[in-house]
């Protein structure tokens, strides 16, 4: 079945850069039916959708407005993973992230990651 | 960016009950809704698609209906392992936005 394994640090401090793996086990971070996401959840801003990188004959990349000049998310083919860097963080990015698959067809997070405590403090 | 609004924010409820949760679309998102279970300290489980059609090895139990703005999702008799937080999140566009969330306690 399909898997989503979370890798990174749960300390990052201010104005420094977040960075965290979602290793697919199961399925292809290539596939043309599946959008791979980033999500994060905290108490102040509940559940909110980041960003998102999808394979359709070529690469493309979407972001929410709030984060979009602070961040990154890449696949790699190689591992078969996608990643996520946010840059210049603060206290308010303190949250659980997780990533999820979204396929083509429900359009819904159906695989979730296990989620990554992220706290921003020096 | 679409607004979800659920109500209530929390209920309680004895094992069962008839639970129903609403969710509100600040526009119309042509039932594309899903409705996702959430246990403390735990991922949200996907539990149905397109405002009512039910993922995979979910119990019958649970169903969605709704059109336009307005979608519920309802419990038809709760089991113990049903109290938990419920979201409803739409697909309709970029970018994807959850409701705050609708908590079930036990009575």
């Amino acid at each position: 079945q399909v898997q989503l394994q979370q890798s990174g640090p749960g300390l990052v401090k201010p104005s420094q850069t977040l960075s965290l793996t979602c290793a697919i086990s199961g399925d292809s971070v290539s596939s043309n039916s599946a959008a791979w996401n980033w999500i994060r959840q905290s108490p102040s801003r509940g559940l909110e959708w980041l960003g998102r990188t999808y394979y359709r004959s070529k690469w493309y990349n979407e972001y929410a407005a709030s984060v979009k000049s602070r961040i990154t998310i890449n696949p790699d083919t190689s591992k078969n993973q996608f990643s996520l860097q946010l840059n210049s963080v603060t206290p308010e990015d303190t949250a659980v992230y997780y990533c999820a698959r979204a396929l083509t067809g429900t359009y819904a997070f159906d695989i979730w990651g296990q989620g990554t405590m992220v706290t921003v403090s020096s | 960016d679409i607004q979800m609004t659920q109500s209530p924010s929390s209920l309680s409820a004895s094992v069962g009950d008839r639970v129903t949760i609403t969710c509100r679309a600040s526009q119309d998102i042509s039932n594309s809704l899903a409705w996702y279970q959430q246990k403390p300290g735990k991922a949200p489980k996907f539990l149905l698609y397109a405002a009512s059609r039910l993922e995979s090895g979910v119990p019958s139990r649970f169903s969605g209906s709704g059109s336009g703005t307005d979608y519920t999702l309802t419990i038809s008799s709760l089991e113990p392992e049903d109290f938990a937080t419920y979201y409803c999140q739409q697909y309709y566009n970029i970018p994807r936005t959850f409701g705050q969330g609708t908590k079930v306690e036990i009575k």
